[in-house]
């Protein structure tokens, strides 16, 4: 299974982007990229995913970069409500499409 | 978007009893269910895939006989705590998928399961 690194904690201003990078150096061509959230005792929320091309929804965009080796989650304009543990995963490619969870990166949004 | 239901969010038992926990997709079929395990202010830890109609798959150093995973029908899994001890005391997340690489996981509100 590709593994996946984040740093463990990030803050960033409220109304102010916020930037959270992953590194997956081992990935494969046929892996997505799938970024979750989880707020404090919840389950995890999903977010974005892709292959290789960047890609953009209503909540952010993910960026990987050509060689695919890793990628960053762009929140454009983060909110209080933002605040929550930010996971990156590399999605297992076999029959079960199994998601295996990092430590995460913990974000803080600051008033 | 999608929707995986778990129920119950919280429960409390006793050591020695048995807790059986669901998870539903509620509006669309799933041939694989994921069931997880999480630790205060640890990241989320695959137990076991449950797959629909046949055998539950389980991830290494999880205990089968203790964990039994029953997907009955492509909409509900059931992870039941067997002879349930206060270091079972976690919480408990479930996730449903289509079975596609493509199409992300959904994953239910979580169960606390506090063992006394």
């Amino acid at each position: 299974d590709a593994k996946t690194t984040q740093p463990p904690s990030m803050d960033c201003a409220e109304g102010r982007a916020a930037n959270l990078p992953c590194n997956h150096s081992t990935i494969s061509g046929n892996e997505y990229v799938y970024w979750y959230r989880q707020i404090h005792s919840q389950g995890p929320q999903y977010i974005i995913h892709g292959l290789k091309n960047n890609e953009t929804n209503e909540m952010a965009s993910l960026i990987i970069t050509e060689d695919r080796k890793s990628s960053t989650l762009i929140l454009p304009h983060a909110t209080l409500r933002d605040t929550a543990v930010y996971y990156c995963i590399v999605r297992v490619v076999d029959s079960s499409y199994k998601l295996i969870f990092g430590s995460g990166t913990r974000l803080l949004v600051r008033p | 978007g999608a929707v995986v239901s778990q129920h119950p969010s919280w429960v409390i038992c006793k050591s020695g009893t048995s807790v059986k926990i669901e998870c539903r997709s509620l509006d669309f079929q799933a041939t694989t269910m994921f069931w997880y395990r999480q630790f205060p202010k640890q990241s989320l830890m695959l137990m076991a895939t449950s797959n629909e109609g046949s055998k539950a798959t389980y991830e290494q150093g999880v205990e089968k006989d203790k964990f039994l995973i029953n997907h009955a029908s492509l909409t509900l899994s059931t992870l039941t705590v067997t002879s349930a001890h206060p270091e079972d005391s976690s919480f408990y997340i479930c996730s449903a998928s289509p079975g596609h690489e493509n199409t992300e996981a959904f994953f239910g509100q979580g169960t606390r399961l506090t063992v006394v």
